[in-house]
């Protein structure tokens, strides 16, 4: 049974940074991709963009581009996200979730983090 | 705005079926990319529901069926239950006009079940 699971809620500043984690287990990377989807208040998903852990290419949404980093520890099979200069806009609960690489589907998804941005 | 489009809400009563439509582009849909479906039930992460327009997962009940034709998609689901009330999603891909590939979701619709 595949499972991922996420870190715990944080409570950043504006012009902070947050790192969010997510462990696999029940499987390895291989031949999977790892994507990240956040979900703001009172609105619908939000690709953000994803890292095949066994190459460590990514792939970042434009919107995202040089404001976040994927990255992934084969030998924990974990992967993280870490997203720089947060505004309120940033406040969502985030989400990875696992790719069989060219699906373009998500097929196991972690818990989530909710990531709240307050002065 | 979502690049896929979706009605905001739709609702039924229990027993009875409703279908979430799916509007996209030939950027996405139209350019024959899958269109997948998810469903989050209140406090819940997402799960697949549907993937390759029409796949049922292991353990989606066949009340979940899912098409595609053109550049939209639908979710139909018959039998209503209480416990189906949630929000759902369609996703695909968008090749865009810069042809740098990307997921994108549908804005999600909101299920209430009457």
């Amino acid at each position: 049974q595949v499972q991922l699971v996420q870190s715990g809620a944080e409570v950043k500043k504006p012009a902070s940074s947050v790192k969010v984690s997510c462990q696999a287990s029940g499987d390895t990377f291989d031949s999977y991709g790892i994507g990240w989807v956040r979900r703001t208040p009172g609105q619908g998903l939000e690709w953000m963009g994803g890292i095949i852990p066994a190459f460590g290419t990514t792939n970042y949404a434009q919107k995202f581009q040089g404001r976040v980093t994927f990255t992934a520890d084969e030998s924990t099979t974990t992967a993280f996200m870490e997203l720089n200069s947060l505004t309120s806009d940033d406040t969502a609960v985030y989400y990875c979730a696992r790719d069989v690489v060219g699906s373009h589907f998500f097929d196991y998804w972690g818990q989530g983090t909710v990531v709240t941005v307050s002065s | 705005q979502s690049v896929l489009t979706q009605p905001p809400s739709v609702s039924g009563a229990p027993g009875q079926t409703v279908t979430i439509s799916c509007s996209g582009s030939s950027s996405n849909i139209g350019a024959g990319y899958d269109v997948h479906w998810y469903q989050q039930l209140p406090g819940t992460a997402p799960k697949l529901l549907i993937s390759y327009n029409t796949n049922r997962p292991s353990g989606v009940p066949d009340r979940f069926s899912g098409s595609k034709s053109g550049t939209s998609a639908s979710l139909a689901i018959t039998g209503l239950q209480a416990d189906d009330e949630g929000d759902y999603f369609c996703q695909s891909f968008d090749i865009g006009l810069s042809g740098r590939g990307r997921e994108v979701f549908g804005g999600g619709t909101k299920l209430t079940v009457l």
